[in-house]
């Protein structure tokens, strides 16, 4: 049983489409949940979230938290082929416990 | 001056061969892991370790064991490889342990086990 699913699992849009990807994690022990961008090597850092309904933004990407739904949104507007990736969510649990990471939304952004 | 870096990047070898892959990060952090990336590209942690001490050990099989002469190396070594093994091993670090959860990783080193 997984612990942090992502959906879709794989989506293609066009250029100038505007995306939504989802993460639903388990309650027990939550802490925070991250969403990483990974390309063709390393994943890098988007946010962080904690707080319920605060929206964190970097540029055309912007992502909130809903702790009474065990749920985060990951939005992305205007896309550009630039934004075609693999977006992995993780949640971090309380205690010496790493980073559970779903299995990502393969994003495709055609021109 | 990469932050984590690993080597090798790429590993090709035969079954039941030995191999090890080093991971070295110069950020200060206290903790760093291994995480197994498969054809999927599911990440699932490995092994954690923290100031030298292992903290956090899935049920990894224990052909793989994590060495770390000390906080800014975690090696992984593993022994008598299977084609199963094959995957994107990442290392990864971050500041305290369970503190902000977000990791450093490395590039990745792509093992291939023929």
């Amino acid at each position: 049983e997984d612990k942090v699913v992502q959906s879709p699992l794989s989506l293609v849009v066009h250029e100038g489409d505007t995306v939504t990807l989802n993460c639903s994690y388990e309650v027990t022990n939550f802490r925070s949940l991250l969403w990483y961008k990974q390309e063709k090597k390393a994943p890098t850092f988007l946010f962080m979230l904690t707080s319920s309904g605060i929206e964190k933004k970097s540029g055309r990407l912007s992502s909130i938290l809903d702790r009474k739904e065990l749920s985060s949104i990951l939005n992305i507007t205007a896309t550009q082929t630039g934004d075609s990736a693999i977006y992995l969510c993780a949640v971090l649990y309380s205690g010496n416990t790493p980073l559970v990471f779903g299995k990502g939304t393969r994003l495709s952004v055609i021109a | 001056d990469t932050a984590v870096s690993q080597t090798p990047k790429y590993l090709v070898t035969q079954m039941g061969n030995d191999k090890s892959i080093k991971c070295e990060q110069n950020l200060g952090h206290d903790t760093m892991y291994w995480y197994k990336q498969d054809s999927k590209k599911f990440l699932k942690i490995m092994f954690s370790y923290n100031n030298k001490e292992l903290i956090i050990n899935e049920t990894v099989p224990n052909r793989f064991s994590p060495k770390s002469p000390d906080k800014a190396h975690l090696n992984l070594h593993i022994n008598s490889l299977e084609l199963g093994d094959s995957a994107v091993y990442f290392c990864a670090s971050s500041p305290i342990a369970g503190n902000t959860g977000e990791l450093f990783f490395g590039e990745g080193s792509r093992l291939t086990v023929l």
